[in-house]
């Protein structure tokens, strides 16, 4: 079946501009994540949610960072007056949340790199 | 979330099994011990998790100690493709959140 998208895969802008980057999870899975993963660095977490529960906002680097998640589906990240740090590679991963208390697995997208000129 | 300690870097060659350690040794009594991996412009990939017995699936072993103070994944014959970066993570099962907090990971390097 189909796994995580994300679009678009790459993404340049200049400084000051905003971006909007998108995530579609997989079917079914109530559970969506946003990371970044700066060049050379581990991956940083940013932000979670699930079901019709509050996000996790706990990871935003700064209030120039927010996300949506529509319906349930898919997600949207903008970062608005984009600086060159935000540069990085932002991944979206999805999970089926399980009753057992075992922690789900996390699917992975592909990532879209956005570079801040 | 208990920390944990992974080397930077190993090698392995093609075909031998590779190894890769991982130190957790303030792990609590309900915490998992998750490995995922990252092949170079790719997304993270889920491999195997495990509480406190040893575990196998299509991909790899793990084998956890019995003080649960370290783990070791194990691939067991290595491939050119098996190069990444491995992530050694560990969570408590149910929470606020399920984020994953990644260390540095070990750059596993397959030789021919």
């Amino acid at each position: 079946g189909a796994g995580v998208s994300q679009s678009p895969s790459n993404k340049v802008t200049e400084k000051g501009k905003d971006v909007e980057l998108r995530c579609d999870p997989i079917s079914g899975h109530t559970a969506l994540y946003w990371y970044r993963q700066s060049l050379g660095q581990g991956l940083e977490f940013l932000i979670y949610f699930q079901g019709n529960s509050a996000p996790d906002k706990s990871g935003l680097p700064s209030d120039r960072f927010s996300a949506e998640r529509t319906g349930g589906s898919v997600s949207t990240l903008t970062i608005q007056r984009t600086q060159q740090e935000d540069s990085a590679v932002y991944l979206c991963a999805s999970s089926i949340l399980r009753t057992s208390g075992r922690m789900n697995e996390q699917f992975f997208g592909p990532g879209t790199r956005l570079t801040v000129l | 979330d208990a920390k944990t300690t992974q080397p930077t870097s190993m090698d392995c060659a093609e075909g031998r099994a590779a190894n890769l350690p991982c130190n957790h040794s303030t792990i609590s009594g309900n915490e998992y011990v998750y490995w995922y991996r990252q092949i170079h412009s790719q997304g993270p990939q889920y491999i195997i998790h495990g509480l406190k017995n040893n575990e196998t699936n299509e991909m790899a072993s793990l084998i956890i100690t019995e003080d649960r103070k370290s783990s070791t994944l194990i691939l067991p014959h290595a491939t050119l493709r098996d190069t990444a970066v491995y992530y050694c993570i560990v969570r408590a099962p149910a929470g606020a959140t399920n984020k994953l907090i990644f260390g540095t990971g070990t750059l596993l390097a397959v030789q021919p």
